[in-house]
């Protein structure tokens, strides 16, 4: 059972203009969002995260809104350079346990291929 | 330069064997990941640890192994028993602390084929 979904395979846009990126998930228990962009046969590499007590991170062109009640995230990056083509995953964390020995796993979406066009 | 180092980037074997993928941080991190990445299916975990000598199944933990002797290291074998092996592996880790304790740093990756 996929626990956090991405359902845009890919995403095509022109220079210039905003990419949205979308990603949903299911278990309600995930307190910490990240976003992570990666380039073929590297690494991901992190961009951007919230936790689950705001509604909104923002850092230069890239914004992350949370929307609890739908269990909805989506990454916004304005303005869109062809830099920014790549696979953006995001990901969702399980709360540490209580004794703080523990750290959350991240549980990712499938991904969206970003294709920014000059 | 701090950072975590796979090797090889790229690894060849035949169907049968067992083979190790190398993971080394030098991050001072207590926390190393493994998973791998399969097309269209985004990153799944296989092992985890969190401090040495301890380690945790993820989700597809089935024909794989780990070991957690040393802080820095994280090797990941691919047993004979794992059933479609090809893929791409990820090594991650991360360290306890305020607001970034669940952020991961991945290395950049080892492509397995297996035929």
């Amino acid at each position: 059972d996929q626990q956090v979904k991405q359902n845009s395979p890919s995403l095509s846009v022109q220079e210039g203009r905003i990419s949205i990126l979308n990603c949903d998930y299911t278990n309600s228990m995930f307190d910490y969002f990240l976003w992570y962009k990666k380039y073929p046969a590297e690494g991901p590499t992190f961009l951007i995260s919230i936790s689950s007590i705001k509604d909104k991170n923002e850092d230069g062109r890239f914004t992350v809104f949370l929307n609890k009640s739908a269990k909805h995230l989506s990454l916004h990056i304005v303005p869109s350079q062809p830099g920014d083509s790549a696979v953006y995953f995001c990901a969702a964390s399980d709360p540490p346990n209580a004794g703080g020995t523990s750290y959350g796993k991240l549980t990712f979406g499938q991904g969206t291929i970003l294709t920014v066009h000059p | 330069d701090g950072g975590i180092t796979q090797s090889p980037k790229y690894l060849f074997r035949k169907e049968g064997q067992n083979v190790t993928l190398s993971c080394e941080q030098n991050l001072n991190h207590d926390a190393m990941y493994w998973y791998r990445q399969d097309p269209g299916q985004g990153l799944r975990l296989i092992y985890y640890s969190q401090i040495v000598n301890d380690f945790q199944k993820g989700d597809i933990a089935e024909g794989y192994s780990v070991s957690r002797e040393k802080k820095e290291s994280f090797p990941l074998t691919v047993t004979s028993a794992q059933k479609n092996p090809t893929a791409f592996y990820l090594c991650a880790s991360s360290s306890p602390g305020g607001a970034r304790t669940y952020e991961q740093y991945f290395g950049p990756g080892t492509r397995l084929t297996v035929t």
